[in-house]
């Protein structure tokens, strides 16, 4: 089945640092990338949507500047937490959807801790 | 907009007991519906799916029916077992709109030996 690659599952990070988090489907196309963070014992929250070669769309109150997304392939995306805040520390979760069958596979995340 | 509703609060109970999770939508076209599972940590995965109305999901024990007419896609299982502890999340798409899931709350489940 379709599997989704995210790293690194947990960072710690220096207030003022950038992290980038990756995401690769290994065995699919993915023409649609999806980023979302998840608050303790809470739903997941779309930050962006990304579609392979274009600018990502970012849902209403997500800084694009200091969340950077690239889609460079169809096959990679990665979401950049620039100038980092202990308020960033949160549950990363990437999904990517194949243009084939239409799914929806998830990355197992990545736990970011901004100290 | 596209949204969905589970039932509140987490539910607990023991091995062997029934389980059901409500879930119901409001959604504009022809939503496919999904239920995942998140355990401690880790991402989501797919439990089951159903793309139409009548449809039933079913994986692990676990199923689902797609119901138009009450716009509802419970999750159920006969018999859980302690590993079903986990929370679960009722998700819906319109791949004829613009592709995102729209989340439920989600459920902790918690099943007791």
């Amino acid at each position: 089945g379709a599997v989704v690659s995210q790293h690194p599952s947990r960072v710690i990070c220096k207030s003022g640092t950038s992290v980038k988090i990756e995401c690769r489907s290994l065995d699919f196309q993915a023409t649609t990338m999806f980023w979302y963070r998840q608050f303790p014992k809470q739903s997941l929250m779309l930050m962006a949507t990304s579609n392979e070669g274009s600018k990502a769309t970012y849902e209403q109150g997500v800084e694009k500047d200091k969340f950077l997304i690239n889609h460079a392939s169809l096959t990679l995306s990665t979401l950049t937490v620039t100038s980092a805040h202990p308020e960033d520390s949160s549950f990363y979760i990437c999904s990517a959807r194949d243009g084939q069958n239409y799914g929806y596979t998830f990355g197992s995340g990545t736990r970011l801790t901004v100290v | 907009g596209n949204s969905v509703t589970q039932m509140e609060g987490p539910v607990t109970l023991s091995e062997e007991a029934f389980l059901t999770i409500n879930c119901t939508y409001t959604a504009t076209g022809y939503p496919s519906l999904f239920w995942y599972v998140q355990y401690p940590g880790e991402g989501l995965q797919l439990l089951l799916k159903a793309t139409k109305a009548d449809d039933k999901g079913s994986n692990k024990g676990f199923e689902a029916t797609y119901r138009k007419e009450t716009t509802s896609f419970h999750l159920e299982k006969g018999s859980v077992q302690v590993s079903d502890s986990a929370v679960y999340f009722c998700a819906l798409s319109d791949l004829y709109g613009n592709n995102r899931l729209a989340f439920g709350k989600g459920n902790q489940v918690v099943v007791i030996p």
